[in-house]
């Protein structure tokens, strides 16, 4: 079956550590996205691949950082520059054009706690 | 700015017919689409509009008038797996006017009670 995988879950960050958090897809689409979600709040981008080897920030990179050196995996890691992590992190991917773009297919989310 | 809203809260009842509204103001506009969001779960694709009008998909329904830049979700026969948050989104304008990302709105939280 095509979809989105994320891990971990649930994931634990210490103080002045780095986190990364895992995307893969099997879905063959060219555009990635990574989403931040806090309580009653909508979802926010951090940042977004439309191909492979580019990727652009989005409204809220600052303390995050990404690589895209395959089609199927788009990590985001969180690293000690971001001072309020704890939230949930979204990983979504989609086509690159036309109808295909206007629709995005989300991962199950991981849970980023602060110790 | 840039800015979507939508109610924070809706309750309804089984069977009951309720509309979820979404006005928005953004720099661009390419299409208006709703998503939807079970507690502790991830978002999932209802519907898009790109055109004035009505889209219908089973007892989901949206609409769109980009002259009054407003939207809504319609769920008609509500069944309590409905309860969940309804979220609005916007495409915007990117650089050199292409398309951009989707702006989400902050959500509409829908309870069905029996």
């Amino acid at each position: 079956d095509g979809g989105i995988t994320q891990s971990p879950k649930y994931l634990f960050r210490k103080e002045g550590q780095n986190v990364t958090l895992s995307c893969e897809q099997n879905l063959n689409h060219d555009a990635m996205y990574w989403y931040r979600q806090d309580p009653g709040q909508g979802l926010r981008l951090i940042y977004y691949s439309q191909i492979v080897n580019d990727f652009q920030k989005g409204d809220i990179a600052e303390g995050y950082s990404v690589s895209r050196e395959k089609k199927e995996s788009f990590p985001l890691t969180v690293t000690s520059a971001q001072k309020n992590p704890t939230a949930f992190y979204l990983c979504a991917s989609s086509g690159s054009s036309g109808s295909g773009a206007e629709t995005q297919y989300f991962g199950p989310g991981t849970r980023l706690l602060v110790l | 700015g840039q800015s979507l809203e939508q109610p924070s809260e809706v309750t309804a009842v089984e069977g009951a017919i309720v509309q979820i509204n979404c006005t928005y103001q953004t720099s661009g506009f390419y299409g208006l689409s709703w998503y939807q969001q079970h507690d502790g779960g991830a978002p999932t694709f209802l519907s898009y509009n790109g055109l004035d009008g009505l889209e219908e998909t089973g007892r989901f329904s949206s609409f769109l008038s980009r002259s009054d830049s407003y939207g809504y979700l319609l769920l008609q026969e509500l069944q309590m797996k409905d309860s969940a948050s309804y979220f609005c989104a916007v495409r915007d304008q990117g650089y050199g006017g292409s398309q951009g990302n989707l702006i989400f709105g902050k959500g509409t939280k829908l309870s069905v009670k029996p």
